[in-house]
């Protein structure tokens, strides 16, 4: 089973419509990351948790928000989705070496 | 300004060729990572490193902190090589964030 999962694999909205993804870990890790990645601008942190009770913005937090429900576990919303976020959004983890783990990806499509 | 760039954005080479990526940044980092994405878009880390030079089979990266620059070597490359590879730095003064270049196409032809 893989280490960092992410929920849908694949989705396809409207514009306005509330979006959620979900990502889940089993490795046991405090730190938590959402990225996105667009063609030609590489991966952009959206957000990120150090733990539990920690949650920082990263650099293209607008439009966005997250939830770290537990340790395993960090969401990302989307409140009113729009065409630009349009995107693969990769979530990761990391131990204290900093070396990241990432999950598959969730290709989403904002019509 | 934190930025990392790479180069070349596209690569193409045939089988049995040695093959180097540049990476460069532009202010001190605690750590250079260097990941490879799948043609079918799954990440994976391959190095990280502070200093000096790493190996992992034919995969060999380095790094020169006073040039502020690190290269990805591949020797005697295969298809199965070919991905984006995607340099990383963790700016000493933006905790343990990393800071994406824009990846290396890379196409190893038979």
């Amino acid at each position: 089973d893989a280490d960092v999962t992410q929920t849908p694999r694949n989705r396809i909205t409207k514009t306005g419509k509330r979006i959620m993804l979900e990502c889940s870990q089993t490795k046991g890790h405090d730190r938590m990351y959402w990225y996105r990645q667009d063609p030609g601008l590489g991966l952009r942190l959206i957000y990120y948790s150090f733990d539990v009770k920690d949650i920082n913005k990263g650099e293209i937090s607008d439009g966005y928000s997250v939830s770290r429900q537990a340790q395993a576990k960090f969401s990302l919303s989307l409140e009113s989705a729009i065409p630009n976020q349009t995107a693969l959004y990769f979530c990761a983890t990391s131990d204290t070496t900093d070396t990241q783990y990432f999950g598959p990806g969730t290709r989403l499509t904002v019509l | 300004k934190n930025e990392v760039e790479q180069s070349p954005q596209n690569l193409t080479a045939q089988e049995g060729e040695f093959i180097t990526i540049n990476c460069s940044y532009s202010v001190g980092i605690s750590a250079l990572h260097w990941l490879q994405q799948h043609p079918g878009g799954g990440i994976v880390s391959l190095f990280m490193l502070s200093s000096g030079k790493k190996k992992h089979g034919r995969l060999i990266a380095t790094i020169n902190i006073q040039e502020k620059h690190s290269s990805l070597h591949i020797t005697a490359s295969h298809p199965r090589d070919s991905a984006v590879y995607i340099c990383a730095a963790v700016f000493k003064a933006a905790g343990n964030k990393l800071t994406f270049g824009g990846g290396t196409r890379v196409l190893v032809k038979p």
